[in-house]
């Protein structure tokens, strides 16, 4: 049990559109979504927390007007990069929190943005 | 704001033998969770082994071990018996047992060689 996906796992926009990136979990419900960035051979960046029926909370620098989140119910969570730009490319994963406390994460396998 | 560090970026090992990566971390918080996990070339983030700050019997998963020093602030895992499916990336992450959050360390590339 405990598995997310993401979707799409690729995917490539043109400079100055939007692109949405969908996260579910599979077999359980999640109250509570993060979604992370990250470079290549780096580490992972939060960029926000999303909690089912109420808004985000995003990371100290990060544009919410830009990456939009949704958390429309206890199973789905979207990100949507608006006006995307080159520097946005990157690879973006999602993880679910299960129960309580901080242990019950499961990862998405992650979608690489590339805004050409 | 607490901190996780990775002193080591790459480290190789043979098949077969043993590996010990370190952590180290910054905290206030008495109660937290500390985590290690696996990252291979998918790319698919992979929880290895977790650990209650208030246990003081040390975590084990199959050949991953942990050394949880408290006092110390040092979380370091063992791999034994390495195998060639173990060669990724090696997250040790942070979380306060109240929270929401993981913060990771910078990542520790592991290469197990045949």
């Amino acid at each position: 049990g405990a598995v997310v996906s993401q979707h799409p796992s690729w995917v490539i926009c043109k400079s100055g559109t939007s692109v949405k990136i969908e996260c579910r979990s599979l077999d359980f419900q999640a109250t509570t979504m993060f979604w992370y960035r990250q470079f290549p051979k780096q580490s992972l960046m939060l960029m926000a927390t999303s909690n089912e029926g109420s808004k985000a909370t995003y990371e100290q620098g990060v544009e919410k007007d830009k990456f939009l989140i949704n958390h429309a119910s206890l199973t789905l969570s979207t990100l949507t990069v608006t006006s995307a730009h080159p520097e946005d490319s990157s690879f973006y994963i999602c993880s679910a929190r299960r129960g309580q406390g901080a242990g019950e994460q499961y990862f998405g396998p992650g979608t690489r943005l590339t805004v050409t | 704001a607490q901190t996780v560090t990775q002193s080591q970026p790459e480290m190789s090992v043979q098949e077969a033998e043993t590996v010990t990566l370190s952590c180290t971390y910054d905290t206030s918080e008495n109660n937290y969770y500390l985590f290690w996990y696996k990252q291979p070339p998918s790319r698919q983030m992979i929880l290895v082994i977790r650990q209650e700050a208030y246990k003081q019997q040390n975590a084990t998963e199959n050949r991953f071990s942990v050394n949880f020093q408290k006092a110390a602030k040092s979380f370091s895992l063992k791999i034994s018996d390495s195998q060639l499916g173990d060669t990724a990336m090696y997250f040790c992450a942070f979380g306060k047992a109240a929270g929401n959050k993981l913060t990771f360390g910078g990542g520790t590339r592991v290469l197990v060689k045949p």
